[in-house]
């Protein structure tokens, strides 16, 4: 099966840097993505790392390392409007949808 | 706006019910995926269609169904409700079927069963 376990909930002030952890357990690994939900709204894409290392997307990077299992994302210069759940994501094990993990609700505060 | 669009917007409905959810991909993609969204599960995976077709199955009850029908819409079936069907349902679309990482959402449909 799959698993991936990421923080529940993160605090951080205006204008700081902030990172969300994502480890996961899958048999068949293409890549990690990240996705951003508002409070009902739709979940948006953000990034995807196929391969070790760091991407970056404007105040956004993310970060993966394939022999740790393990991946981040990076947000910096925070915004309120950053508010949100954070989800990591890898596919499934049937190689077509995605497996979410529980996701990460980030709260910036003045 | 991510171009999948979603109706109805909100459903209440009593148990034992059936509803029907209905999706249109973003013009040009050929897969669409179901999920469940509720509080204590999270976004669950239901099902997939690529083309017409189903492609993968996720955690789908018996009680639901889906078809992707040739203008490449889809429709969600729930049947014989039950409160904890309670839930946030999205669509999601993408050009392919195989290993794709970013899907487009829409803005889902809200069901509540009393």
């Amino acid at each position: 099966g799959q698993s991936l376990e990421q923080p529940s909930e993160v605090t951080a002030v205006e204008g700081a840097i902030v990172q969300i952890n994502c480890t996961y357990q899958t048999s068949g690994f293409y890549g990690l993505s990240w996705y951003q939900q508002h409070d009902g709204g739709a979940p948006t894409f953000l990034s995807y790392n196929a391969l070790d290392g760091l991407e970056e997307t404007g105040r956004f990077s993310s970060f993966l390392s394939r022999s740790d299992s393990y991946g981040y994302l990076l947000l910096q210069e925070l915004q309120m409007k950053d508010s949100a759940s954070y989800f990591c994501a890898v596919i499934g094990d049937s190689g077509y949808a995605l497996n979410f993990g529980k996701g990460t609700s980030l709260l910036v505060t003045p | 706006d991510s171009g999948v669009t979603q109706t109805p917007k909100h459903l209440i409905t009593a148990t034992g019910q059936r509803v029907t959810l209905r999706c249109s991909p973003r013009s040009g993609d050929l897969s669409v995926y179901w999920y469940q969204q509720s509080l204590d599960q999270g976004l669950q995976f239901l099902i997939q269609y690529y083309n017409g077709e189903e492609r993968a199955k996720g955690n789908i009850l018996e009680r639901f169904s889906a078809q992707q029908f040739p203008d490449l819409h889809s429709e969600l079936n729930l049947s014989s409700l039950e409160l904890g069907d309670s839930a946030l349902y999205f669509c999601a679309s993408s050009v392919t079927g195989t290993g794709v990482s970013e899907q487009y959402f829409g803005p889902g449909t809200r069901l509540t069963v009393t």
